[in-house]
């Protein structure tokens, strides 16, 4: 299976904040790659799918770039509903999809 | 409005079965694949498997650490999805979410729509 690695584990920002998100692919996916946002105790949320195509409905400060094993997530300026935690997931593998670990965005 | 209600969690004994449904509605749900995704207690993500629809032979795929164990299958006359999970284990304990793949995705797979989710507990 194709593995997926997110980092940070965890970043702290402030409203307003840029804030970038980095998944790295342990093979070529492509632009296969969805980025998802997760509340706690809610469905995770499809924001950016094709590596940079933005979900109907997601505001444009979020944006995807990235193309093979390297791709990244970035909310241009942090709003207080979007804190929350960030999935990828590869979609290269159509057998067997995978998704990154993680990041958790959080109130500094 | 689109919407995925699942159903069927609960608390099992390890070595037990159990089958979660989902109730599709407000979209074609024959013409979609269908995906289960769970998260365990505190962790991330991890996909389960998913279905095929008709025009694609409703064939399934699944994760290595469910593969002979959970099942995956719809009935589109009822618009629901289904998981039959047997030979549960403790590490099985998650929250289960169905999901769905747009139509005519191509190999940019993603999951578009989601249910809120169902609760199952492997314990003794």
């Amino acid at each position: 299976d194709i593995q997926m690695t997110q980092s940070p584990s965890s970043v702290s920002a402030s409203v307003g904040d840029r804030v970038t998100i980095t998944c790295r692919a342990s093979q070529g996916i492509s632009s296969w790659l969805a980025w998802y946002q997760q509340k706690p105790g809610k469905a995770p949320k499809l924001l950016i799918y094709a590596a940079s195509s933005l979900q109907s409905g997601v505001p444009s400060r979020f944006s995807g770039s990235g193309s093979g094993t390297d791709f990244t997530l970035t909310i241009s300026s942090l709003q207080p509903e979007d804190f929350a935690t960030y999935y990828c997931q590869q979609a290269n593998s159509f057998l067997a999809l995978t998704f990154g670990g993680g990041t958790k965005v959080e109130i500094k | 409005e689109v919407q995925l209600v699942e159903s069927g969690g609960g608390l099992v004994q390890p070595g037990g079965s159990l089958r979660l449904s989902c109730a599709a509605s407000g979209f074609t749900f024959s013409d979609h694949y269908m995906d289960w995704v769970r998260q365990a207690p505190g962790k991330g993500l991890e996909w389960v498997g998913r279905t095929r629809n008709k025009a694609n032979s409703y064939t399934t795929e699944y994760a290595a650490s469910v593969k002979g164990r959970f099942t995956i299958s719809r009935d589109d006359s009822k618009n629901s999805l289904y998981l039959q999970m047997n030979s549960l284990k403790t590490e099985d304990t998650a929250v289960y979410y169905c999901a769905r793949e747009p139509s005519y995705s191509g190999l940019a797979v993603r999951m578009d729509v989601w249910g809120q989710g169902t609760t199952v507990t492997v314990s003794s």
